[in-house]
Order: structure tokens, then sequence, then C-alpha cells
């Protein structure tokens, strides 16, 4: 079993849609990221959470460290939203290594 | 600033000959990573470097892959003799201790080996 697992795998939407991606994880961490790969395209961070919620936009992160879950939502998701979203999980001794899910490949459809 | 440079974007080369991946982080950043994605593995952990200094390479595959951090500014990942089984993107990433969202990565290099 993986440590991070995602689901779902692959999510398509039409835009306008609340979308939301989960992440479940088995260690205990410090810190949990989400981010997002365009295809072809590089990673950007979009948020790093230790607790509670943070949001950016119409993006909104979640975490609850009693269950080890996070969700990511996404607001009115437009096509732009399209991309891969990884959640990342970094341990509680070793800063800064990430240990990553297989992503949720997003798809919106105009 | 211009965030994490990697070069070259794009690397193909002939199985044996030796592969060098650069990364110049972001300036004043003092923690650096070296990933590599394939669609079989995803995003895997080769070896991270803290204040220049190699802290965990359990992720680098064999001795063909080496790494090194000269300085704060730069960093290489080298592979001799290289097989088609490396191809894939690798990136670089780097962050500084307790900065929250410091953590950024580079924009890959695409190494396809024939």
């Amino acid at each position: 079993k993986n440590e991070v697992e995602q689901s779902p795998q692959n999510l398509t939407a039409q835009e306008g849609e609340f979308i939301t991606i989960n992440c479940s994880y088995s260690v205990g961490i410090s810190a949990l990221h989400w981010l997002q790969q365009h295809p072809g395209g590089g990673i950007v961070s979009l948020f790093m959470l230790s607790s509670g919620k943070k949001k950016h936009g119409r993006l909104i992160a979640t975490i609850n460290i009693q269950e080890k879950h996070s969700s990511l939502h996404i607001t009115a998701s437009h096509p732009r939203d399209s991309a891969v979203y990884i959640c990342a999980v970094e341990g509680g001794t070793s800063y800064g290594k990430l240990t990553f899910g297989q992503g949720t490949i997003l798809t919106v459809h105009p | 600033d211009a965030g994490v440079i990697q070069s070259p974007r794009h690397e193909v080369t002939e199985m044996g000959q030796e592969v060098t991946l650069r990364c110049k982080p972001i300036s004043g950043h003092n923690s650096l990573f070296w990933y590599r994605q394939t669609m079989m593995r995803g995003l895997e952990l080769l070896i991270y470097f803290n204040n220049n200094v190699p802290i965990d390479d359990s992720g680098m595959p064999e001795d063909r892959f080496s790494a090194k951090m000269p300085n704060a500014s730069f960093s290489t990942l080298k592979i001799q003799p290289s097989e088609p089984r490396d191809s894939a993107v690798y990136f670089c990433a780097s962050s500084l201790e307790g900065r929250v969202l410091s953590y950024t990565f580079g924009s890959g290099t695409r190494l396809t080996v024939v």
C-alpha cells in the first residue's frame, strides 16, 4: 500500500462545477503539499499546510491531521484548471523530503 | 527572482554516454532536491542536500547516478553510463527551511536515452 493515496485518479468535470480531490496518508507528517502540473509543464506548489484550511482564489485546501486526510477543492472550475494535481507529504523528521501520491488527472470541459 | 533554473530543458543521448543535469536553486534557499518523474513510478526523490551537504541519497537508483552541490548556487546530477531506462523528467527543487510556501520546483529536464 502506498504511503500517500489520492482519489479519484481521473476526474472529468464541466466548466463551473465544484471539484474535490482527496488525499489520504498513512505516515506521520510535518506538512502536506498540493502541487499542480500542466501537461508537459513544470510543477507548481499550490499549498503547503499542516493544519486547518487555506484558500487562494478559487482553490481551497483542508487537512485533518487526526484522520490523516486532506482535500483540495476547486470552486467554479474552468478549462484552464485542467492539469494533474499531486498530493505530497513531508515527513516529520526529514524536512523538505516529499513522498508523492500518484496524482489526479483533472479535465474540465467548456 | 528567476526561480529554480534547470538546464538543459531537453537532452537526447545514446546509451552508454555520460549525462549531466544542472540546477541553480533560488538564492537564499538552503535545501535542494533532485526528483525523477516517470509514467510508471510517478515522482520519486533521488537525493537532497541541506546547506550543500547530501542528507539522504537513498533514492539514487544505483552507482551510475551521482550528485554534487559544490556551492549554494549550483548542483549537478550525473548519470554515467546512461541507459534507456533512465529516460524520465528530472526535476530540481529548492526550499528555505522553516519558511512556508518556499518550496519551488524547476521546469525539469526531459531526458531521453536511446
